[in-house]
């Protein structure tokens, strides 16, 4: 079985200060892992992943995730916060023989103050 | 493109009732799922399909039942809807051929049972 934990339910920072949100997983075979984000009252959107190479992957609006294998880990980082990055931030996982099933964290609101 | 566009926005059931939310893309995507959002507890995998005429279970399938029988559609049936069944569904596709491919996901709708 796959599993994906967010060991954080909540994340405040100072705008302009750099951010983590933090995302372990578990899962048999090649990690297939991906960072979505929801803004209030809204769908998820695609932020970015990691399928192979490269540990470190940039995404969408300045995010970036830093790939650990032997943490397992896929924390979601960005170099100096925004207000209007202040939303909830879903990390997920697609591995073992099944492509079609992804499994979801339980999510992070990030809050960025001025 | 629409990407993926789910009906109705908002629905409220009274118990023992039964419904169908409807979700549909225009991506020619072959992975499609449901999944359930209740606060705390992130997004919860409901049913999922990787082609048309092809369901499997998620994480919490009891009380919902799923066909697909276009590649375009894939509606969600409420068969008894419970007060448990309040949530907001999201639907969600993605291309197939591997683990890699992110997903696309609804407006989602907001379902009160009471």
């Amino acid at each position: 079985a796959q599993s994906v934990a967010q060991p954080e339910d909540q994340v405040n920072v100072a705008e302009g200060n750099p951010l983590t949100v933090k995302c372990t997983y578990s899962v048999s075979g090649n990690p297939y892992l991906f960072w979505y984000v929801q803004y209030p009252n809204r769908g998820l959107q695609f932020l970015l992943k990691y399928i192979t190479g490269d540990n470190l992957v940039k995404g969408s609006y300045g995010f970036e995730a830093e790939f650990n294998k032997s943490q397992t880990s896929f924390h979601l980082k960005k170099p100096s916060a925004l207000v209007s990055d202040s939303a909830l931030y879903f990390c997920a996982v697609r591995g073992g023989t099944n492509a079609g099933k992804s499994t979801f964290g339980d999510g992070t609101t990030l809050t960025v103050k001025p | 493109n629409a990407g993926v566009t789910q009906t109705p926005k908002f629905q409220v059931l009274k118990t023992g009732q039964s419904m169908t939310l409807q979700c549909a893309q225009d991506m020619n995507h072959e992975y499609m799922s449901w999944y359930r959002q209740d606060p705390g507890m992130g997004l919860r995998l409901i049913h999922y399909s990787v082609g048309a005429g092809i369901t499997d279970q998620g994480e919490v399938p009891n009380g919902y039942n799923v066909s697909r029988s276009t590649t375009e559609d894939f509606p969600l049936r409420l068969l008894s809807a419970a007060p448990s069944q309040t949530s907001v569904y999201f639907c969600a596709s993605s291309r197939s051929g591997g683990h890699g491919y992110e997903q696309y996901f609804g407006p989602g709708t907001r379902l009160t049972v009471t």
